[in-house]
């Protein structure tokens, strides 16, 4: 299995410009996670999905953050519009639901906003 | 909701020593404690979990303790390497499959 794929790997971009993250998580897993990491408030939950369906989205910051799970295989996170502060390692997570279980981690999207 | 407190947030030791990082955690409902291994520029990647109904459990060099009345659970490693260093992450986990993370605690093994 190739584990957990998340692109881009890196995404430099400007101020108030639209950023699509997008994540694969290991095929059989039907629990996906957003994380964003930073080294002021280190590894946060943004969103999570069990069985395509969002389940808790408290940590979405503001209303510019969106996900999406259109399919098992799929997931997306969107910033429009990208501000410097969401300067941060993005990282996607996956997870069977079937027993508690650990989550494994993607590469993360390294995204710099200017 | 659940909220994990981790310490200490810097730990040196030499080379052979042993390193503690402990976390207390708020709801006696979490069942699940995994402890990852982040190295720098990587991803965070499980080294040990302990279950609710394990006091403790090992795996060669690296222990993790659990006492569900104190509510605490703690890292164990014993003879430390240099590839020890990185930031290790607690976590506690409910019957829904959500991690609460504690805040990390960067550990360097001093050769």
């Amino acid at each position: 299995d190739a584990g957990v794929i998340q692109s881009p790997r890196h995404e430099v971009t400007e101020m108030g410009q639209e950023v699509t993250l997008r994540c694969k998580p290991i095929s059989g897993h039907n629990s996906l996670f957003w994380y964003r990491q930073t080294m002021m408030r280190g590894l946060e939950l943004l969103i999570y999905f069990n069985n395509n369906v969002p389940i808790d989205d408290s940590g979405m910051p503001e209303d510019r953050f969106s996900a999406k799970m259109p399919n098992a295989s799929f997931s997306t996170l969107k910033i429009q519009p990208s501000e410097p502060r969401d300067s941060a390692v993005y990282f996607c997570a996956s997870s069977s639901l079937a027993r508690m279980s650990e989550q494994y981690f993607g590469p993360g999207t390294r995204l710099t906003v200017t | 909701g659940e909220n994990v407190e981790q310490h200490p947030s810097t730990l040196s030791v030499q080379e052979g020593d042993s390193a503690v990082i402990k976390c207390t955690y708020s709801d006696s409902a979490s069942n699940y404690f995994p402890w990852y291994k982040q190295e720098l520029g990587k991803r965070p990647q499980l080294i040990i979990d302990i279950r609710s109904n394990v006091g403790e459990k090992k795996d060669q060099r690296i222990a993790v303790t659990l006492n569900k009345t104190a509510k605490h659970f703690s890292l164990h490693i014993t003879e430390t390497q240099p590839e020890d260093s990185a930031v290790y992450f607690c976590a506690a986990s409910t019957a829904g499959n959500q991690f609460y993370f504690g805040t990390g605690t960067s550990l360097t093994v001093i050769p």
